[in-house]
């Protein structure tokens, strides 16, 4: 699996978009980005994953750069129960994902 | 809502005692995952059984930890002569055999050995 690399944390306003960035410059080309995002205390939420092409649902929306190098999630209208620990992940989904610290994305009032 | 559920939510033990926790998968999903998760990190993969094949464990799986999905269906996780360190959340997850395998989890375990 590829390592990924995230900013431990972020500020977003609320009702702002909230952009987060994932680094995976060692990802091959048959490996999905994924990612997850944690609310304290419970387990793990899927949001979205990705290939090559931009990906898009009713929670966010997925951008992978052409050479895949790297990724954004984009949360258009951030509210404050966005406010979570937002995981990337690359590889791993056929059988265990490798998470890391993930960014702590704060949604400010 | 047909998530993955996990039984108990929340198990306080001694020391040295046996606990064992439950998962059942979202249905008609094969492949079933377990991971562990300590404060301030991330989940960190255990093992995963495809139907009721146990096909991959990490070296965080110590022979006092053993899993099985006798049928296929659900699962059960076993700490033996559980430790202090064993505290943790343990997460369950499935996922269906479509190509993308995202995996989806449950509410999670709390353990706390004391």
């Amino acid at each position: 699996d590829a390592k990924t690399t995230q900013p431990p944390s972020m500020d977003c306003a609320e009702g702002r978009a909230a952009n987060l960035p994932c680094n995976h410059s060692t990802i091959s080309g048959n490996e999905y980005v994924y990612w997850y995002r944690q609310i304290h205390s419970q387990g793990p939420q899927y949001i979205i994953h990705g290939l090559k092409n931009n990906e898009t649902n009713e929670m966010a929306s997925l951008i992978i750069t052409e050479d895949r190098k790297s990724s954004t999630l984009i949360l258009p209208h951030a509210t404050l129960r966005d406010t979570a620990v937002y995981y990337c992940i690359a590889g791993g989904g056929a059988d265990g994902l490798t998470f890391g610290k993930g960014t702590h994305l704060i949604i400010q009032p | 809502d047909t998530g993955v559920s996990q039984d108990p939510r929340h198990k306080i033990t001694k020391r040295g005692q046996n606990v064992t926790f439950r998962c059942d998968p979202i249905s008609e999903h094969n492949r079933l995952y377990w991971y562990r998760q300590t404060l301030g990190q991330g989940p960190e993969f255990l093992t995963y059984f495809q139907n009721e094949a146990q096909l991959e464990k990490s070296r965080l799986l110590s022979d006092r930890f053993s899993a099985e999905r006798p049928k296929g269906s659900f699962s059960t996780l076993e700490i033996q002569r559980t430790e202090q360190g064993d505290s943790a959340m343990y997460l369950c997850a499935s996922s269906s055999k479509d190509y993308t395998y995202a995996q989806y989890f449950g509410p999670g375990t709390r353990l706390t050995v004391t």
